[in-house]
């Protein structure tokens, strides 16, 4: 089945730029997304990037997707304490109407 | 804009004790479903549906029961509670396919 995977920590110094890396095996997947999840509270979507697209940039957000590899990475610049938090990769496919998500990274901000 | 009410936020149960999460949304959106997030397990789907009267099971369907009798509500039920349904439970809807899931706080249920 589906699969989605992502490793569980990441920890970064205040200003430096994080690469959070997700790897899916649905060659079919239409649409990949970040969401972010801070403590004590729901997923928010942070970005999503098509299947026909390599990269999507959004401010201090960029997604880069290699779909030969099924390999999909959200790279934040300067990032600032406040963007400690838990980053899920997560996939839909064309009419399954499910979305499946990755284990969440991690993300510690060091001051 | 109240988006997707989750309630209760916290539970305690004895095994064997049954209970209803509630799950509403005031976006009109065809598409529910319910998760729960355990640790370095992600978010696992348990049920979802694509409409009123219209239900399928996720990845762990086991032990839970869910019926969408109208667009507004997903009710998630626990017949039987067990220890390995201690989670935190989130609620999540979107109005197509594809389209950016809105989630809920979550539930977190503890079963002892």
């Amino acid at each position: 089945g589906e699969d989605v995977e992502q490793s569980l920590f990441l920890s970064v110094r205040e200003g430096d730029s994080s690469v959070i890396n997700c790897t899916y095996t649905d060659s079919s997947s239409t649409y990949l997304y970040w969401y972010k999840q801070e403590p004590g509270a729901g997923l928010q979507l942070l970005t999503y990037i098509f299947s026909n697209m390599d990269m999507k940039q959004d401010q201090r957000l960029t997604v880069l997707l290699n779909k030969k590899d099924k390999h999909l990475s959200l790279r934040i610049a300067d990032t600032q304490t406040g963007d400690s938090a838990i980053y899920f990769c997560a996939e839909s496919t064309s009419g399954t109407y499910k979305y499946i998500f990755g284990t969440g990274t991690r993300l510690k901000v060091l001051a | 804009n109240a988006g997707v009410t989750q309630t209760p936020k916290f539970q305690v149960l004895k095994t064997g004790q049954s209970m209803t999460l509630q799950c509403a949304q005031d976006m009109n959106h065809e598409y529910m479903s319910w998760y729960r997030q355990d640790p370095g397990m992600g978010l696992r789907l348990i049920h979802y549906s694509v409409g009123a009267g219209i239900t399928d099971q996720g990845e762990v369907p086991n032990g839970y029961n869910v019926s969408r009798s109208t667009t507004e509500d997903f009710p998630l039920r626990l017949l039987s509670a067990a220890p390995s349904q201690t989670s935190v439970y989130f609620c999540a809807s979107s109005s197509t396919w594809g389209s950016e899931a809105f989630f809920g706080q979550g539930t977190r249920l503890t079963v002892v």
